[in-house]
C-alpha cells in the first residue's frame, strides 16, 4: 500500500526557513516523479514543484523559484522541500503526492506551514 | 505558462441532475488532463486522468471528455456524496498548473 507522511510544518517568522519531509512507502520511491502542492486556507490547490530522480531534476512554480528546493534521500525514502525566505502567503498545508505520468495518483495528508510574526 | 481557466466557480444542483464542469487550457495540452475531487476537510483524490480515463474505484457517473484545449467533467447523476470542489490540472509539462476549482453544492 503507497503511503506519503509529511512532516516539518510549522510557525515560523517572515524571511525564515523550513524543511519539509515527504516519508514514502509502498513502492521503489526512485522510480517515480514527485510533486508539492499547495493549499492556502480556504483557497484552491497551488501546484509547486515536480522532482524526478532520472536527471531531469527538479521544476518549480514562478512563486517558489529561487527560494524553495526539492531533494530526495533515496536511502530513506524521504523526498524534502528546503523552503527560504519564508513569506506570509507561503501559508498553507503542503501535500507531496506520487505522480504516475505526470498525474498525481497517491497524495499524503500534507502537514501546515503558517508564516506569521 | 498555460492557463487553466474552469467554470462556473460554483455550481447548485439537485440530487439527480447531470452536472457539467468546464476546463480551458489557453493552449493545447492534447490529453494531458487530470480532475480531481476534494471533500471539505479532506485530501484531493484523482477521479480522471489523460482527460477521459476514469481511476479505478471511482463510481462510473463521473465521465471526462475533451482534448486539445477544451474539456470536460460530468457527474450524470449528482448524489449527496458530490458535494465537494472540482480541480483539473494539466501535467504535459511544468508548470503543472491547476484550475481554480469549481464547488458543487447540492440545492
Amino acid at each position: 500500500e503507497v503511503q506519503l507522511v509529511e512532516s516539518g510544518g510549522g510557525l515560523v517568522q517572515p524571511g525564515g526557513s523550513l524543511r519539509l519531509s515527504c516519508a514514502a512507502s509502498g513502492f521503489t520511491f526512485r522510480s517515480y516523479a514527485m510533486s508539492w502542492v499547495r493549499q492556502a486556507p480556504g483557497k484552491g490547490l497551488e501546484w509547486v514543484s515536480v522532482f524526478t530522480d532520472n536527471g531531469g531534476g527538479a521544476k518549480y512554480s514562478d512563486s517558489v523559484r529561487g527560494r524553495f528546493t526539492v531533494s530526495s534521500d533515496n536511502s530513506k525514502n524521504t523526498l524534502y522541500l528546503q523552503m527560504n525566505s519564508l513569506r506570509a502567503e507561503d501559508t498553507a498545508v503542503y501535500y507531496c503526492a506520487k505522480l504516475y505520468g505526470g498525474y498525481a495518483r497517491y497524495w499524503g495528508q500534507g502537514t501546515l506551514v503558517t508564516v506569521s510574526s | 505558462d498555460i492557463q487553466m481557466t474552469q467554470s462556473p466557480s460554483s455550481l447548485s444542483a439537485s440530487v439527480g441532475d447531470r452536472v457539467t464542469i468546464t476546463c480551458r487550457a489557453s493552449q493545447g495540452i492534447s490529453n494531458y488532463l487530470a480532475w480531481f475531487q476534494q471533500k471539505p476537510g479532506k485530501v484531493p483524490n484523482l477521479l480522471i486522468y489523460a482527460a477521459s480515463t476514469l481511476q479505478s474505484g471511482v463510481p462510473s457517473r463521473f465521465s471526462g471528455s475533451g482534448s486539445g484545449t477544451d474539456f470536460t467533467l460530468t457527474i450524470s447523476s449528482l448524489q449527496p456524496e458530490d458535494v465537494a470542489t472540482y480541480y483539473c490540472q494539466k501535467y504535459n509539462s511544468a508548470p503543472y498548473t491547476f484550475g481554480q476549482g469549481t464547488k458543487l453544492e447540492i440545492k
